[in-house]
């Protein structure tokens, strides 16, 4: 099994704060990486796949980099709609077991 | 506009079956990679399975504390797609969302491009 691992697990940042989030593979998954964003009692959205492409509608302040085992998502000048909880997710094992990191909450300082 | 909304989620007794429905509009579903994730409370995401769209076969996947209890299929006459689940544990409890695999033309890429809003599932002792 392919373990993902996120860090921080939770976050305090200030509205207009750079925000960087780590998640690490346990072994190399190329940039087989995808990035959601989930608010409470809502679903996830992706924001981010194949590591670095933005997808479509999510704002520009939204970019993620990596490759191997080690990925960001950097949010550029945080917005007040951006709190919310933050999940990695590999999918290059094989057979599929699609893993999620654990997640980190962005929180209002 | 793509849709999905679940339905199904309820409160079952340990050992117990339930099935979860997806019903999908907005693209064509006959072809669509779908997967079920879910969501035990106040935790993270847990990938449960996927299905292929016919063209690929329609065949199916699952993560490893649900093989064997849980099957994934689908109607393709009706874009419903469904999760059974047999033999449930209370560590079953959870949301249960469907959500559409997002494939990238020419490589092997894939991410969870839509998400319903998601059904409860709660296993009782």
């Amino acid at each position: 099994d392919i373990q993902m691992t996120q860090s921080p697990s939770s976050l305090s940042a200030s509205v207009g704060d750079r925000v960087t989030i780590t998640c690490r593979a346990s072994q190399s998954i190329s940039n087989y990486l995808n990035w959601y964003q989930q608010k409470p009692g809502k679903a996830p959205k992706v924001l981010i796949y194949a590591a670095s492409s933005l997808q479509s509608g999510v704002p520009s302040r939204f970019s993620g980099s990596g490759s191997g085992t080690d990925f960001t998502l950097t949010i550029s000048s945080l917005q007040p709609e951006d709190f919310a909880t933050y999940y990695c997710q590999q999918t290059y094992s094989t057979p599929p077991e699609p893993t999620f990191g654990g997640g980190t909450k962005v929180e209002i300082k | 506009e793509v849709q999905l909304v679940e339905s199904g989620g309820a409160l079952v007794r340990r050992g117990g079956s339930l099935r979860l429905s997806c019903a999908a509009s907005g693209f064509t579903f006959i072809n669509a990679w779908m997967s079920w994730v879910r969501q035990a409370p106040g935790k993270g995401l847990e990938w449960v399975g996927r299905i292929k769209g016919k063209i690929d076969g329609g065949t199916t996947d699952y993560a490893a504390p649900v093989k064997g209890r849980f099957t994934i299929s689908r109607d393709d006459s009706k874009n419903t797609l469904f999760l059974q689940l047999n033999s449930l544990k209370t560590e079953d409890t959870a949301v249960y969302y469907c959500a559409r695999v997002g494939l990238v033309p020419r490589t092997t890429l894939s991410f969870l491009d839509y998400w319903g809003q998601g059904a409860l599932v709660t296993v009782s002792s």
